[in-house]
């Protein structure tokens, strides 16, 4: 198994432009995270999903969208980057019940110029 | 929502020493705390976890305390060694509804040989 993958593992923009960050899980994992973390911050959840076809804000979701079409895929979207989000973007997954641990993606370091 | 606290941010030890993190949350509703690892340029992963139903759990050299009526929780690390030199991050959630995680700003724990 591969357990939590993301798509890219680097990437650079220019101000304004777009992309998509794609998260994979292959553990049949029901819910879906997706955090940024900046020095001094810790991880904070920018939008989850609870299953296929839902997604719901987190603490910072101001500037991004995401996508859970189909079970095992989270998508985050950067319509027009900006310098601040700048990050890494780390995705995770979890069963859905109560005291379960979240698995971590490898993590995407974005730079917007 | 939820707020966690978490002191100190860095944190040198030598090694064979203890080392000791402490963390603060908000929501008396939080029923679950977590506490992850991060090494330099990798994924966080759970180390150890504990419910609110229970004040202490052991897992060798680590072990965390709960206080729920301070509301207060600590990651205790028996004769560090060098390779525990990472970031910890103490986590709480509600365990229920999303099961989402709020995290503290972390410790940069420093293992001196």
């Amino acid at each position: 198994n591969a357990g939590v993958t993301q798509t890219p593992k680097f990437r650079v923009l220019k101000t304004g432009q777009s992309m998509t960050l794609l998260c994979a899980q292959d553990m049949n994992h029901e819910y879906m995270y997706w955090y940024r973390q900046d020095p001094g911050m810790g991880l904070r959840l920018i939008h989850y999903s609870v299953g296929e076809g839902t997604t719901a804000k987190g603490e910072v979701p101001d500037g991004y969208n995401v996508s859970r079409l189909k079970k095992q895929n989270f998508l985050l979207g950067l319509e027009s980057a900006a310098p601040s989000q700048t990050s890494v973007y780390f995705c995770a997954s979890s069963p859905g019940q109560a005291y379960n641990e979240q698995f971590f993606g490898p993590g995407t370091r974005l730079t917007v110029l | 929502g939820e707020n966690v606290e978490q002191h100190p941010s860095t944190l040198s030890v030598q090694e064979g020493d203890s080392a000791v993190i402490k963390c603060t949350y908000s929501d008396s509703a939080s029923n679950y705390f977590p506490w992850y690892k991060q090494e330099l340029g990798k994924r966080p992963q759970l180390i150890i976890d504990i419910r609110s139903n229970v004040g202490e759990k052991k897992d060798q050299r680590i072990a965390v305390t709960l206080n729920k009526t301070a509301k207060h929780f600590s990651l205790h690390i028996t004769e560090t060694q060098p390779e525990d030199s990472a970031v910890y991050f103490c986590a709480a959630s509600k365990g229920a509804g999303s099961y989402q995680l709020t995290f503290g700003k972390g410790t940069k724990l420093s293992v001196i040989p």
